[in-house]
């Protein structure tokens, strides 16, 4: 099945530093969330934007989707070395019965 | 606490066995979802139910089969027909498309 991309697929920064990861999809879209995953845990919910939303703040999260580019970003801002994690996208596809995950981006915060 | 509870969290088969993995959830959710999830890969799905006595095959559904007798229960056997079937195993809920997911369950293949 055609899933999102997340670009870069890997990130290390610094403490305090942004992060940014991006993600691109291929068909219309109902909504896009973004889900965390430790390694070798559960996929944490963190935020959904819907098709017609451009920009979405969860805390030091902030969505981004342009949907003309079929395309969203997440930044995290002030990272901490807790944020060290894999990053996914899901896309909520119209007509579709689930979501479609990216493969991911691990991102590495260095304390 | 409300949640979802796989079972067990490590396992290990020999080829040729079939192995059923648990998954419970409490959140009164009528979905639920399996998915796959190899080494640096994203998540794959497996089958999914909206609704109870109802199951759908998801992208990789050969050699898995599923249950779905309770709302609260969604079980997954991988069988001897799944040629690879060494992989993370993640079941997840979900209201609204938004997933809640278990802890996952790993099964390696001796």
């Amino acid at each position: 099945s055609q899933q999102g991309e997340e670009d870069p697929q890997a990130l290390s920064i610094q403490e305090g530093e942004n992060a940014t990861m991006n993600c691109s999809y291929k068909t219309s879209i109902n909504n896009l969330q973004w889900y965390r995953q430790n390694s070798g845990r559960g996929l944490v919910h963190l935020i959904l934007i819907r098709s017609n939303e451009r920009e979405k703040h969860s805390g030091r999260l902030r969505v981004t989707l342009d949907t003309s580019k079929k395309s969203s970003s997440l930044l995290i801002t002030a990272s901490r070395a807790a944020d060290t994690a894999s990053y996914f996208c899901a896309t909520d596809r119209a007509g579709a019965n689930n979501l479609f995950f990216g493969t991911g981006t691990r991102l590495t915060v260095i304390p | 606490d409300g949640g979802i509870t796989q079972s067990p969290k490590y396992l290990f088969r020999k080829e040729g066995q079939n192995v059923t993995l648990s998954c419970e959830q409490n959140l009164n959710h009528d979905a639920m979802y399996w998915y796959r999830q190899d080494p640096g890969q994203g998540l794959r799905l497996i089958y999914y139910s909206q609704i109870v006595n109802d199951f759908q095959k998801g992208d990789i559904a050969e050699g898995y089969s599923v249950s779905r007798e309770k709302k609260e229960s969604f079980p997954l056997t991988v069988t001897s027909a799944q040629k690879n079937p060494t992989a993370f195993y993640l079941c997840a809920s979900g209201i609204a498309r938004e997933l809640f997911f278990g802890e996952g369950s790993r099964l390696t293949v001796l």
